[in-house]
């Protein structure tokens, strides 16, 4: 079963406006992370936030973490075309057993 | 480091027939990971190695489906007999701690 629930499943947005992508999970974690998937091709890491960390910058991208409401999201500001692509969050429990949600796919329209 | 290959990038077998997918995981990382992608069930978690040591299959989907690791630097997943609705990208990632590298992927269409 999916651990991580992303939402929206889709997002379609104009290029240079932000994209904000939920996760919710249903069980304690380690860390959370956040993959990019280009059609037709493996994911990508973007970033990984721990449980004891409740925000983190990366670039264009922002990721916020609440435990209490078992929820993340990712940010992502100034969008280009480029940034087309579905976006996972996966988390990391015990074992560092890493599940992946449903994914957000996104279309930045240029 | 090449990162995590994958072999072969495309196979078309039919039913009945055995299909053996391989791996080699990028050198030093302890965990590997074999992950099935559809349309329908998204991206599904089959097993996990930790140090070569199968940790959690639970989610392979059946008995064709078997997975093994004989070393640090290969892995391989089989399936027999395949079956139509094992058609799927296979996806193997590598990590050491955290983030998770994946390869490129395996399209296997079975017919």
């Amino acid at each position: 079963s999916q651990q991580g629930e992303e939402d929206p499943q889709a997002l379609s947005i104009q290029e240079g406006e932000n994209a904000t992508m939920n996760c919710s999970y249903k069980t304690s974690i380690n860390n959370l992370q956040w993959y990019r998937q280009n059609s037709g091709r493996g994911l990508v890491h973007l970033i990984l936030i721990r449980s004891n960390e409740r925000e983190k910058h990366s670039g264009r991208l922002r990721v916020t973490l609440d435990t209490s409401k078992k929820s993340s999201s990712l940010l992502i500001t100034a969008s280009r075309a480029a940034d087309t692509a579905s976006y996972f969050c996966a988390t990391g429990g015990g074992g560092f057993k890493t599940i992946f949600g449903a994914g957000t796919r996104l279309f930045v329209k240029a | 480091d090449a990162g995590v290959i994958q072999s072969p990038r495309h196979e078309v077998t039919e039913m009945g027939q055995e299909v053996t997918l391989r791996c080699k995981p990028i050198s030093g990382h302890d965990y590997l990971f074999w992950y099935r992608q559809t349309m329908m069930r998204g991206l599904e978690l089959l097993i996990y190695f930790n140090n070569n040591v199968p940790i959690d299959d639970s989610g392979m989907p059946e008995d064709r489906f078997s997975a093994k690791m004989p070393n640090a630097s290969f892995s391989t997943l089989k399936i027999q007999p395949s079956e139509p609705r094992d058609s799927a990208v296979y996806f193997c990632a590598s990590s050491e701690r955290g983030e998770a590298f994946f390869g490129q992927g395996t399209r296997l269409t079975v017919v």
